[in-house]
């Protein structure tokens, strides 16, 4: 069973570019949600799509988007970057529409910095 | 609001030695409750989870957890640690009727020395 895989693994781009993210689910999960973590942070919650359409979203501005495809996977697009966006972004996937006791099966990641 | 507490930002401990990491949460309405372990440059692995019924979880790697809900806390224990529990760990809760996003504690950083 292939888990959650997510590329680029580190990536550094400049303020006011844009910069799109890439996630896989674990085989046979139809939910992915998007976390942003800071340095020294945990985890904050940035959205979730369920069947290609966002399911819920978290206190983030609409630079921050996403989509997910037919074959579950899931891209996270930020707009017009800014130096605070420079974080670990994880993606994680679940079984069913989610819901508040689905496991989530999380990426490694991947490091954006922003300079 | 709901949110996540964990009190240690940085706990050190012997090998062998017992430890609790302690987590405590605010929210208006019920909840599950988490526990990620965090690897360096890994993504989260979940430990263990409380979903209902006993209030005493047991996880993977020796790890179990307390639900208390008079005192909204929900701390981590093991009996005996080694050197290879050493990683970061985080507490999470999600909202009952929610979609399911997790709110996370900033997290606790255990290191086991020997």
């Amino acid at each position: 069973e292939t888990g959650v895989t997510q590329s680029p693994t580190h990536l550094i781009k400049t303020r006011g570019q844009q910069v799109t993210l890439r996630c896989s689910s674990q085989s046979g999960h139809n939910t992915v949600s998007w976390y942003q973590q800071a340095l020294g942070q945990g985890p904050q919650f940035i959205f979730q799509y369920y069947r290609e359409e966002e399911n819920g979203r978290g206190n983030f501005p609409p630079r921050f988007s996403g989509l997910q495809f037919p074959n579950y996977s899931s891209e996270l697009n930020v707009n017009a970057l800014e130096l605070d966006d420079s974080a670990l972004y994880l993606c994680a996937s679940s079984l069913g529409s989610g819901g508040p006791s689905s496991e989530q099966y999380f990426g490694p990641g991947t490091r954006l910095t922003v300079t | 609001a709901q949110s996540v507490t964990q009190l240690d930002s940085q706990v050190p401990v012997f090998e062998e030695a017992p430890v609790e990491l302690r987590c405590n949460y605010s929210s208006s309405v019920s909840v599950y409750l988490f526990w990620y372990v965090q690897y360096p440059n890994q993504g989260l692995q979940l430990l263990l989870k409380y979903l209902s019924g006993s209030t005493l979880v047991k996880g993977i790697n020796g790890f179990e957890a307390e639900f208390n809900k008079s005192q909204t806390s929900f701390h981590l224990r093991k009996p005996s640690v080694h050197i290879s529990d050493t990683a970061e760990y985080f507490c999470a809760v999600s909202e009952k009727g929610s979609q399911g996003n997790l709110i996370f504690g900033k997290g606790t950083k255990l290191s086991v020395k020997p």
